[in-house]
C-alpha cells in the first residue's frame, strides 16, 4: 500500500493556460474523490467516480473543470483556460467503500497558483 | 444542504490539558461523522468515524461524542502534547460523498 499520488505537488501558471493533475488511488480501492481547499477552508467537494463511471458532479464546478478516470485506475483533472480565482490545493482522495462507511485516504494535493 | 460549523478561531491550549474541539450541523442527522487531521501543506488524515448510534468513541488519547439532538459531535485530546498541533475536519455525508467544515486549527503550547 503505497497510498494515494498526486502529481505535480506544485504548479504555476499563467492566467488562460490550461492545467492537467493525476491521482493515482491505492490500487484496490473503487472509489476516487477530487476536492479542491483554499487558504482557511475545508476541503470543498468537486467530483467523484466509481470504478470508471463520474457519478457525481458539484454544481460549483464550472465547465471549464473536467475530470477522468480511464478504466478505473488513475485520474486526471483538468481546468482548462485557468483564472486566479482557481488559485487552491487540489487534493484526490480514494475509498474502497463508500463514503459513509469507511475512511477516506488523501494524497498530499496538487498546489496551483495562477498568476 | 448540510452546512458544518466549526469554530474558525484557533484554540489555544497548554500541553497536558484536553482540548475540545466543537463540530454542529445544521439539517438532517448523518448516520456517520468522520474527524479527520490536517497538518500544513499536507492532505487530511483520518482519525475517527462514529455512527449515529455509538454517542461515543474513543481510540488512544481520543475521544467523539455525536449528539444528534444538539446536531454536534465533540472531539476531544486528553493529554494534550505539542504534537497534536494541526487543523482538525469534521465531515459528513452528503449524497454519498463527505462534506467537510472549515476545521479548527489547534495550538498546543509547552
Amino acid at each position: 500500500d503505497t497510498g494515494v499520488s498526486q502529481d505535480p505537488r506544485h504548479k504555476i501558471t499563467k492566467r488562460g493556460q490550461n492545467v492537467t493533475f493525476r491521482c493515482d488511488p491505492i490500487s484496490e480501492h473503487n472509489r476516487l474523490y477530487w476536492y479542491r481547499q483554499t487558504l482557511g477552508q475545508g476541503p470543498e467537494f468537486l467530483t467523484y467516480f466509481q470504478n470508471e463511471a463520474q457519478l457525481e458532479k458539484s454544481r460549483l464546478l464550472s465547465d471549464r473543470f473536467s475530470a477522468e478516470r480511464p478504466k478505473g485506475s488513475f485520474s486526471t483533472l483538468e481546468i482548462q483556460r485557468t483564472e486566479q480565482g482557481d488559485s487552491a490545493m487540489y487534493l484526490c482522495a480514494s475509498s474502497r467503500q463508500a463514503a459513509n462507511t469507511g475512511e477516506l485516504f488523501f494524497g498530499e494535493g496538487s498546489r496551483l497558483t495562477v498568476l | 444542504s448540510q452546512k458544518i460549523e466549526q469554530n474558525s478561531e484557533a484554540l489555544n491550549i497548554q500541553e497536558g490539558k484536553t482540548a475540545t474541539l466543537t463540530c454542529n450541523y445544521t439539517n438532517y442527522s448523518p448516520a456517520y461523522l468522520q474527524w479527520y487531521r490536517q497538518d500544513p501543506g499536507r492532505g487530511p488524515v483520518f482519525l475517527l468515524l462514529i455512527r449515529e448510534n455509538e454517542k461515543e468513541k474513543r481510540k488512544e488519547r481520543l475521544k467523539v461524542t455525536f449528539d444528534t439532538t444538539l446536531k454536534q459531535s465533540l472531539f476531544h485530546i486528553t493529554a494534550s502534547q505539542p504534537a497534536d498541533s494541526a487543523t482538525y475536519l469534521c465531515a459528513l455525508v452528503e449524497t454519498d460523498k463527505l462534506i467537510f467544515g472549515t476545521g479548527t486549527r489547534l495550538q498546543v503550547f509547552p
